[in-house]
């Protein structure tokens, strides 16, 4: 079975550019978190969705941030227009089913964004 | 805010030898402990997790304990190899929602 996969897996642009990034979840996963670790810093939550739904998007720094999850199965997430503290590494992971206990969130390898 | 945090950011040890990374939470309202390797270039791999009903739980080669009563948690490596070495989180969570992560222990294996 195919894991979290994520594209690409490094973006180099520059300040006020857009970025998109796509996470495909494991196949039937319905909980799709993303997460950004900012270099030397803890991994962060970003945004959850449960199929197509927000579930939760408190971490979503501003409204520079969009995601989406059009369909329940690959989400993107944009960065419009980036800024330099965008820079880091974006994690995608998924579970299998919403509100369950012992509900293993597999990761994908990341996007390293560098914004200049 | 409550976050979960760890003690050393570093650990070096002897392959073959026994490693214990040390990781402190406080959300008590936490139910759900896991621990995560990542190596370079990759994402967080799952390790082992344990329920805040449990104390002790064992894979292979890890144990990871838990401490309600102290709000500590720790991952122990049993024969610890080259292939090891990583960075060590450890999170928090509760049913079905984000998780928490520590800032992370880098875990240097010599031969």
């Amino acid at each position: 079975e195919a894991g979290v996969t994520q594209f690409p897996s490094h973006s180099v642009i520059e300040k006020g550019q857009t970025v998109t990034l796509r996470c495909d979840p494991i196949s039937g996963h319905d909980n799709l978190y993303w997460y950004r670790r900012v270099m030397g810093k803890e991994i962060k939550f970003l945004l959850h969705f449960v199929k197509e739904s927000k579930q939760d998007e408190s971490g979503m720094p501003n409204n520079r941030f969009l995601a989406e999850r059009t369909g329940g199965t690959y989400s993107t997430l944009k960065v419009q227009p980036a800024e330099l503290e965008d820079s880091g590494v974006y994690f995608c992971a998924s579970s299998l089913l919403a509100g369950t206990v012992t509900d293993t969130q597999y990761f994908g390898p990341g996007t390293r964004l560098t914004v200049l | 805010g409550e976050s979960v945090g760890l003690h050393l950011p570093t650990l070096s040890v002897q392959e073959g030898d026994n490693s214990i990374i040390n990781c402190a939470y406080s959300n008590s309202a936490s139910d759900y402990f896991i621990w995560y390797k990542q190596e370079s270039g990759k994402g967080p791999q799952f390790i082992i997790d344990i329920r805040s009903n449990m104390d002790k739980r064992q894979g292979q080669r890890v144990t990871v304990l838990l401490n309600k009563t102290v709000k500590h948690l720790s991952l122990q490596i049993a024969a610890t190899q080259p292939g090891d070495s990583a960075v060590y989180f450890c999170a928090e969570g509760q049913a079905g929602t984000a998780l928490i992560f520590g800032k992370g222990t880098t875990l240097s294996v010599s031969s």
